[in-house]
């Protein structure tokens, strides 16, 4: 049963634009967020996170917005480039880092 | 170091063979962890341990599985008597705090494939 869950295997925005890649979990104990970025034969890099206690936070051209009652949260590119191309993970913090499938972006010049 | 280090960074084991993973957390990180991640899938939790303490081992898949951080800083994964199944890229990080921490950091992962 996954706890995490991203229901967009892959997405394609064109350059200049908003990218928004989706997140949602089922266990209300998770009290910590993070979304992480992968390129091919590399290891995940952190990008951004967000405490339970929040519902947004912002870093550059990257806000992550939770929604607590929805069991949801997102990640918002803006504006995309055609460097952010990558696999994104979404993870929540229990008692361990539970990770989501990924959602494969595309940003097309 | 800077960042977390695993090694080799890519192993063809043949079915049967023993394998060890090594992973050199970032310096100083109290918190480590393995993941496994299979094709198209996201990071499996594998173990994490704080310090020398193994505190939480239930992702191993089966007793083929070990897992050591002796002195608390260097990490290896051991597979026993690999079988098809356990090829996959395996991941380790670390955090700078106990009790799993609030970021963790990945290396860039062992590749294994298992023929």
């Amino acid at each position: 049963d996954q706890q995490v869950k991203q229901n967009s295997p892959s997405l394609s925005v064109q350059e200049g634009r908003i990218s928004i890649l989706n997140c949602d979990y089922t266990n209300s104990m998770f009290d910590y967020f993070l979304w992480y970025k992968k390129y091919p034969a590399e290891g995940p890099t952190f990008l951004i996170s967000i405490s339970s206690i929040k519902d947004k936070n912002e870093d550059g051209r990257f806000t992550v917005f939770l929604n607590k009652s929805a069991k949801h949260l997102s990640l918002h590119i803006v504006p995309s480039q055609p460097g952010d191309s990558a696999v994104y993970f979404c993870a929540a913090r229990g008692q361990n880092f539970v990770f989501g499938p990924g959602t494969r972006l595309s940003v097309l010049p | 170091g800077a960042g977390v280090s695993q090694s080799p960074r890519y192993k063809v084991a043949k079915r049967g063979q023993d394998v060890a993973l090594r992973c050199d957390p970032i310096s100083g990180h109290v918190s480590l962890f393995w993941y496994q991640q299979a094709l198209g899938q996201g990071p499996e939790f594998l173990t994490y341990f704080q310090n020398e303490a193994q505190l939480d081992k239930s992702g191993l898949p089966s007793d083929r599985f070990f897992a050591e951080r002796p002195e608390g800083s260097v990490s290896t994964l051991k597979i026993q008597r690999t079988q098809q199944e356990d090829s996959a890229v395996y991941l380790c990080a670390s955090s700078s705090a106990g009790t799993a921490g609030n970021t963790i950091y990945f290396g860039e992962g062992s590749w294994l494939t298992v023929v």
